[in-house]
């Protein structure tokens, strides 16, 4: 049984850089895409974007100036860095594994981890 | 704003049937991009409902089916029951915003 579990810290100053780690336990992060999806009052369900292990990511083009997800196989993990962030970021931050196939046109996301919410605030 | 827009709430009593409408446009459902549901019981993380416009998952009872039809997609849930009181989200791709694109969730209440 796939398992996410998001980690990082749940406060964050504004202009600074947000980072998340995902570890997956019952799965090979070579195996799939992954995610990052968050969700907030405001904007509801957003996806910020997903990684394969070889690397290759897509971002969501609104994020995409700001937004650096990496893969770390030896820990089976990956991870999300959103760069000068605002109070408009304060959110409950997602991973989730990527189904569908290669391509972005088919994707949907299972399963999911339970969340972090990150607060940006000095 | 969400891109594909679903009504705020819907409700209904035990052992009716409800459903829940997905609407898009020609950049998201209308070219034929699949609609995937999601259920989010109070304080958890969304889960996956339906994948690929009508599958079920393992797990997933058959009181749910998913249908999508032009611009639109749509959750029915028959015999409800207090257990399904959640919010619920269609998700697909938009071409014109390169991404996946969620609607703004639905919270449905069980009277």
């Amino acid at each position: 049984q796939v398992q996410l579990q998001e980690s990082g810290p749940g406060l964050v100053k504004p202009s600074e850089t947000l980072s998340l780690t995902c570890t997956v336990s019952g799965d090979s992060v070579s195996s799939y895409y992954w995610s990052w999806i968050r969700q907030s009052a405001e904007k509801g369900l957003e996806w910020i974007g997903r990684i394969y292990s070889s690397g290759s990511t897509n971002y969501n083009p609104s994020l995409k100036s700001r937004v650096t997800m990496s893969v770390d196989t030896s820990k089976n993990q990956f991870s999300l860095k959103l760069s000068s962030v605002t109070a408009a970021d304060t959110a409950i931050y997602y991973c989730a594994r990527v189904s569908g196939g290669s391509s972005m046109l088919w994707n949907w996301f299972d399963p999911w981890g339970q969340g972090t919410l990150v607060t940006v605030s000095s | 704003q969400s891109v594909l827009t679903q009504p705020p709430s819907v409700s209904g009593a035990p052992g009716q049937r409800v459903t829940i409408s997905c609407t898009g446009s020609s950049s998201n459902i209308g070219t034929g991009y699949d609609v995937h549901w999601y259920q989010q019981l109070p304080g958890t993380a969304p889960k996956l409902l339906i994948y690929g416009n009508r599958n079920r998952p393992s797990g997933v009872p058959d009181r749910f089916s998913g249908s999508k039809s032009g611009t639109s997609a749509s959750l029915a849930i028959t015999g409800l029951q207090a257990e399904d009181e959640a919010d619920y989200y269609c998700q697909s791709y938009d071409s014109s915003l390169s991404g996946g694109v969620f609607g703004g969730g639905t919270k449905l209440t069980v009277l």
